[in-house]
Parts: structure tokens; sequence; C-alpha cells
């Protein structure tokens, strides 16, 4: 079945360098890719969103960036913060649906300070 | 403007009994998607509804049953609870009308024990 592969599992980063966190999604018609942060005790949080109709989008320190062809998105985080400790899943539409996320199994983003 | 709100925040269910959790969502919306989400892991699509009716269904049992209220709000209901059933279960609202998952807004999800 349809499923969305999220690597790595943890990523420890100092205070101040980039993150990347990677996804590949299987269903070659999905068309919504969103990125939520959750922190402990709390709900998911949407960060960013992308369309299939876009490569890429940014909001000041947080990008995604899509490749339909080989079925990739990532999360690209500059300049760490201590806040952005958290857990990050990404996720994708199952097919076009209007209904449902199909969800990464999470990465968690440890910053050092 | 409130979110969206869930009640109880934790339970704790002998196995075979039946639970009902409920949310209320976000102001202005109109859709509620329900998640289950296990330690560790992403959530799982449980069911959607919009009004008051079940639109999609993941995999998961007939146990998992839910209802829409005219106000928007809803509720999960699970019965014959199993030991596995122990979860975080999210409860997303949104704006339907074009929008579809865009703009999901979750609750802080109500920690449902077994045991």
């Amino acid at each position: 079945g349809e499923n969305v592969e999220q690597h790595p599992s943890t990523l420890s980063v100092q205070e101040g360098d980039s993150a990347v966190i990677k996804c590949t999604y299987s269903d070659s018609a999905s068309n919504y890719f969103p990125w939520y942060k959750q922190e402990l005790g709390k709900g998911p949080q949407l960060i960013i969103d992308i369309r299939s109709n876009v490569g890429e989008k940014k909001d000041q320190r947080i990008a995604v960036t899509l490749n339909k062809t080989a079925k990739h998105f990532s999360l690209h985080i500059t300049e760490t913060q201590p806040e952005d400790s958290a857990v990050y899943f990404c996720a994708a539409t199952r097919g076009d649906s209007n209904y449902q996320l199909i969800w990464g199994a999470g990465t968690k983003l440890i910053i050092k300070p | 403007d409130a979110g969206v709100t869930q009640s109880p925040t934790h339970l704790i269910k002998t196995r075979g009994q039946q639970v009902t959790l409920r949310c209320s969502p976000k102001s202005g919306h109109d859709t509620v998607s329900w998640y289950q989400q296990a330690l560790g892991q992403g959530p799982q699509f449980i069911f959607q509804y919009y009004e008051e009716e079940e639109r999609q269904r993941g995999n998961f049992p007939d146990r998992f049953s839910g209802h829409q209220f005219p106000n928007y709000s809803s509720e999960l209901n699970v019965n014959a609870l199993l030991l596995g059933d122990s979860a975080l279960y999210l409860c997303a609202s949104s704006l339907l009308g074009g929008q579809g998952l865009y703009g999901y807004t979750f609750g802080s999800g109500t920690r449902l024990t077994v045991v």
C-alpha cells in the first residue's frame, strides 16, 4: 500500500547549524505534502506545506523542496535554535484525496547548545 | 480564537470497556478528522466527518465509530477496548469547500491507556 518513509529517525545538530529531514512517498498521485512539528504533550502543528505544482517553498528559516520525479521531499531548517527541538513529521495525501494524510514515522530533532 | 479542543486529556480504561472521546473544532471550521498516534509513530487516519456524515475511513475496524453534531463538534467511540488501542487520539479540524486538508489544525489529543 501507500507509504511515506522518513529519515533520519533522530537528528542532532549544533545550535546555529542547518538541519535537513528527508521523506520519500510511494503514491505518484499524491498532491499535497505538509510538514508538522510536534512538541511533547501537544498535537502536531503545521509548519510548512507544498503542493505538487511547486518545487520549493520558503518561510523565514524553514524551506521545503519537492522532487516529483523521484518522489522525494525535504525539510530544511537553517540557523537552528533550541526551540526547534521537537519531533517533525512529513506527510503526503493518499492519492489526490482531500481526506487522508499518510504520515512518516517522525524525526526527533535535537539542537545542541 | 479557540483552537481545537479535545476532552478528556487523559483516560484509563479496562480491556473490553467502551470509551467516548470528544472534539470541538476551531471556530469557523466544519470538518473533523480523527487520528490514532501510537507511541513513537506517526498518526494513522481513522475517519473524517463533514456535514454530519463519515466521508472517508482508514483501515480501522468497526469497533471505531464516530459522530458529528450540527455545531460541527465530534465524538469518537471505541467499543470492546483492546490493549493495542492504547494511544494518543488526535482530532484535526479544517474548512472544506476547496480547502480539504489544507489548514488542518490539530488538538492536543486524548491519551488513552487500556489496562
